[in-house]
């Protein structure tokens, strides 16, 4: 069975704050998606990495797919309120299914 | 751009009451799903269709029919509701294997009393 650990499960900073979330497997992955879930909607996609040690940037978020392809980071940089969410990373082993991490809360206060 | 359209919104069943969930999406994608989202329990797949003509059970099937009706429409049926069917409903799309990441509908918040 595949799985995919998130972590934290759940994440309370001040705003100006940095942080980081880690999605790790033992499974190697064709690619490794992280999307962002506001209450009330359905999940939308951020990025999504496909080779290994590849490093994308959306603003002041980085995403980061391991060299194995087996894991996966996402940094935030200086948190802003809008930053409040659910975020999910899932991996793609290439058979029409993803492989989902349990998410992580994240709230972003004032 | 409307994306994947998910109808209704909201829907309130008794015990066993039977329903159809409708999914659209107008993006030319050929796989789509059904997922249920729970809280402490994430992403769960029900069913999915890589192309139209086929279907395949994900990882809680039981209780749920689909059908593909064609390339666009992807609906899940719950014959005899109960309410561990109580749950958020997502309808997804992609291309391929959905190597490249998924479009998710907004969801269908259903309950079942």
């Amino acid at each position: 069975t595949q799985l995919l650990e998130q972590s934290p499960q759940f994440l309370s900073i001040q705003e100006g704050e940095n942080l980081t979330v880690y999605c790790n497997s033992s499974s190697v992955f064709s690619s490794l998606q992280w999307y962002r879930q506001e209450p009330g909607e359905g999940p939308v996609l951020l990025v999504t990495v496909v080779t290994g040690g590849e490093v994308k940037k959306l603003k002041r978020l980085t995403f980061q797919f391991g060299d194995a392809r087996k894991d996966s980071s996402l940094h935030i940089t200086a948190a802003q309120t809008g930053d409040t969410g659910l975020y999910l990373c899932a991996g793609a082993p290439g058979n029409y299914q993803l492989i989902w991490g349990a998410g992580t809360k994240l709230i972003i206060k004032p | 751009n409307a994306g994947v359209t998910q109808t209704p919104k909201f829907q309130v069943l008794k015990t066993g009451q039977s329903m159809t969930l409708q999914c659209a999406q107008d993006m030319n994608h050929n796989s789509m799903y059904w997922y249920r989202q729970d809280p402490g329990m994430g992403l769960r797949l029900i069913y999915y269709s890589a192309s139209e003509g086929t279907t395949d059970k994900g990882e809680v099937p039981n209780g749920y029919n689909v059908s593909r009706l064609n390339k666009r429409e992807f609906s899940l049926r719950l014959e005899s509701a109960a309410p561990s069917q109580t749950s958020v409903y997502f309808c997804a799309s992609t291309v391929g294997t959905g190597r490249y990441g998924y479009t998710f509908g907004s969801g269908t918040r259903l309950t079942v009393v």
